[in-house]
Formats: C-alpha cells, structure tokens, sequence
C-alpha cells in the first residue's frame, strides 16, 4: 500500500533551518510529483512547492522563493523539504503529498505531517 | 492567483440530516477544452492530514462512502453530505488546481454535530 513517512518533530532557533524528510513506499517514486503543504495551527493549508522525483525540477510558491529548497534521494525514495531563516511564523505542521495524476495538481496520499516549532 | 472562498465558516447539522458546503474561485477552473473542473475536496479530522474526497468536481475518490458527492461548475461549487454521521466532523477544504502546479485552497469549513 502506497504510504509516506515522514520525520519527526523539529525545534528550531529562529534563523536557523530546517529539513523534513518523506519517505515514500508502495508505488513507484519517481513516477509520482510530491508537493509539500503547511498548516499553522488551527489554520488552513499552505501550498509550499512541487518537485518531480524523476528530473528533481522544483517550483515554489512566491512567499517561499529564496527560502525553501525541494530535493530527492531516488534510491531510497525520499523526498526532503528545507526550510531556511526560519521565523516565529514558520511554525507549523508540515505535510509531503503525493500528486494523484500526472499534470494534474490534486492530493490522493498525504504524510503524517511534521510539526516545525520555531521558538527562540 | 485564484483565490478560493468557502461558505458558511461553520456549521452544525444534527446526525442523518444533510450537510451542504459552499466553495468560489476567483475565476473558473472549468478547462473548455476537455469540460473538466479542476476542483477537488479534502477532509481533514483533528490530528490527522487531509483525505481525498473528490476530485474533478464531482467524482468521489475510491472508497468515499456514497453520502458524499460534489457538484458545481465554473466558479461555483458544493459539497454535500447526505446523512450527516458522527465519523464526519472535520473540517473540509476545497482546492482548486486549474493553475497546477500553483494550487490554492480554499479556508475550510468546519462540520459539526447539531
């Protein structure tokens, strides 16, 4: 069965970084985009960025250009999100998702999610 | 950007009575070229991440139980639930994802048992 497993929890300084993992099973990893996508708590989600695991090409949100870098390991299908100069702001839980179809942009499988406390 | 609104915030349906969710884009996500909606709706329960409902407006994703279904075109949408049951409170999200990859979420809308 088709899972994503991500890291666990982080506690980051403020200026720091931080690197979540999503390791990916029951499918084929580079036959899948994988999007990352964040939830402050007890607010809505965040769409972050994409990457195809097969080129590892990437796209960003404008707020996270210049910040966030989207990379793969394709042989141990991991997916990594990287999230620098971290703020207050940044804390949220973290999500990696699976993009269900090629070419179009919805979420059939999503990571248990990684809670990122930003917090000096 | 298409920006993605949801109507009511809130709401409380008693067990069994249908539950009715509203969602706008900004401009249409329906695609004249293959009369496609690009519009798809999670659910998400406390703790847990979003769950596929259903995608292209109106088709359910492999396991949905039937009481959940998806209508509208264009820029108007709705997810209705038939019988409200217990197992679904949550919060539900429309996305939109026309300008895939720049996919956009709707605010969400929070079910509850009247």
């Amino acid at each position: 069965q088709v899972q994503l497993v991500q890291s666990g929890a982080e506690v980051k300084k403020p200026g720091a970084s931080v690197k979540v993992s999503c390791k990916a099973s029951g499918y084929t990893f580079t036959s899948y985009d994988i999007n990352w996508v964040r939830q402050a708590t007890g607010q809505g989600l965040e769409w972050m960025g994409w990457m195809n695991p097969n080129s590892g090409n990437t796209g960003y949100a404008q707020k996270f250009q210049g910040r966030v870098t989207m990379t793969r390991n394709t042989s141990i299908s991991t997916a990594y999100m990287e999230l620098s100069s971290l703020r207050s702001e940044d804390t949220a839980v973290y999500y990696c998702a699976r993009v269900a179809s090629s070419g179009y942009y919805y979420f059939d499988y999503w990571g248990q999610g990684t809670l990122v406390t930003v917090s000096s | 950007d298409i920006v993605m609104t949801q109507s009511p915030d809130s709401l409380a349906v008693s067990l069994g009575e249908r539950a009715t969710i509203n969602c706008k884009s900004s401009q249409s996500v329906l695609y004249s070229s293959n009369n496609k909606n690009y519009l798809a709706w999670y659910q998400q329960k406390p703790g847990q991440p979003p769950k596929l409902l259903i995608y292209w407006a109106s088709t359910r994703e492999s396991g949905v139980p039937d009481r959940f279904s998806g209508s509208g075109s264009g820029t108007d949408f709705t997810l209705t639930i038939s019988s409200l049951q217990a197992e679904d409170v949550a919060v539900y999200y429309c996305q939109q994802y026309y300008s895939t990859p720049e996919i956009t979420f709707g605010p969400g809308t929070k079910v509850d048992i009247k």
